[in-house]
């Protein structure tokens, strides 16, 4: 069966540092990956999208960016961190034209 | 571009009753609507979903949902609430693998 797994689970940052999430699929080959990040009390917001290695779409334009390096795996990144990144980012996959999305765990970031 | 509202950001029932939560949407066409549930903390997990056919859509843990045309509405319900069931809820609508659209969530407290 198809599993998906994020971390770290927990980060807490300064603002400036860097910034590395990373999200892996396994039991499938060439899903469509997501990131998500949900602040509260505005559900979710779609940050990035990936439909295979190396491709890329961006929703949003911030300071974030995400890379695919490998068919099931997705990071997302920043070189600094903006107080405005806090949040619980989500990782995502499906693999039909229905778009039932899979989430992982989550990942809590906070920015001091 | 499609959009979801959740009118109801809490609801509180008591243990046993019944639970109906709402969800609004707005596309030109049919689109493909989910309900998820989120556990605090963790990622979410789909209860159900509508793609076409019969309106009334059976979900885990004893949910339903109504998709009205009409009222461009998604209704999720349940006939008796346990404690478990505490959590938050978000509705979605999608056209497609790459347009998933999140309403904000209705945050459901179980009174014992």
């Amino acid at each position: 069966s198809q599993t998906i797994h994020q971390w770290p689970a927990t980060l807490v940052q300064p603002v400036g540092s860097p910034l590395s999430l990373e999200c892996t699929v396994e039991g499938t080959s060439n899903p469509n990956l997501y990131w998500y990040r949900q602040a509260a009390g505005r559900g979710l917001q779609l940050l990035f999208y990936s439909v295979g290695i190396g491709q890329i779409s961006s929703e949003v334009p911030q300071n974030l960016s995400a890379s695919r390096p490998q068919d099931r795996q997705f990071i997302l990144s920043s070189k600094k961190l903006l107080l405005s990144d806090s949040g619980f980012y989500l990782c995502a996959w499906t693999e039909g034209a229905t778009g039932e999305l899979f989430f992982g765990e989550g990942s809590r970031l906070t920015v001091l | 571009a499609q959009s979801v509202t959740q009118p109801d950001i809490h609801i509180t029932v008591s243990e046993g009753a019944s639970l109906e939560l709402r969800c609004n949407y707005s596309y030109g066409a049919t689109p493909y609507l989910f309900w998820y549930v989120q556990s605090p903390g963790q990622g979410l997990q789909l209860l159900l979903k509508y793609f076409s056919g019969d309106t009334l859509v059976q979900g885990i843990k004893g949910f339903e949902a109504e998709f009205k045309r009409s009222q461009s509405s998604f209704n999720l319900r349940k006939p008796s609430v346990h404690w478990s069931d505490a959590a938050e809820y978000f509705c979605a609508v999608g056209a497609g693998t790459y347009d998933m659209r999140f309403g904000a969530g209705t945050r459901l407290t179980v009174k014992p």
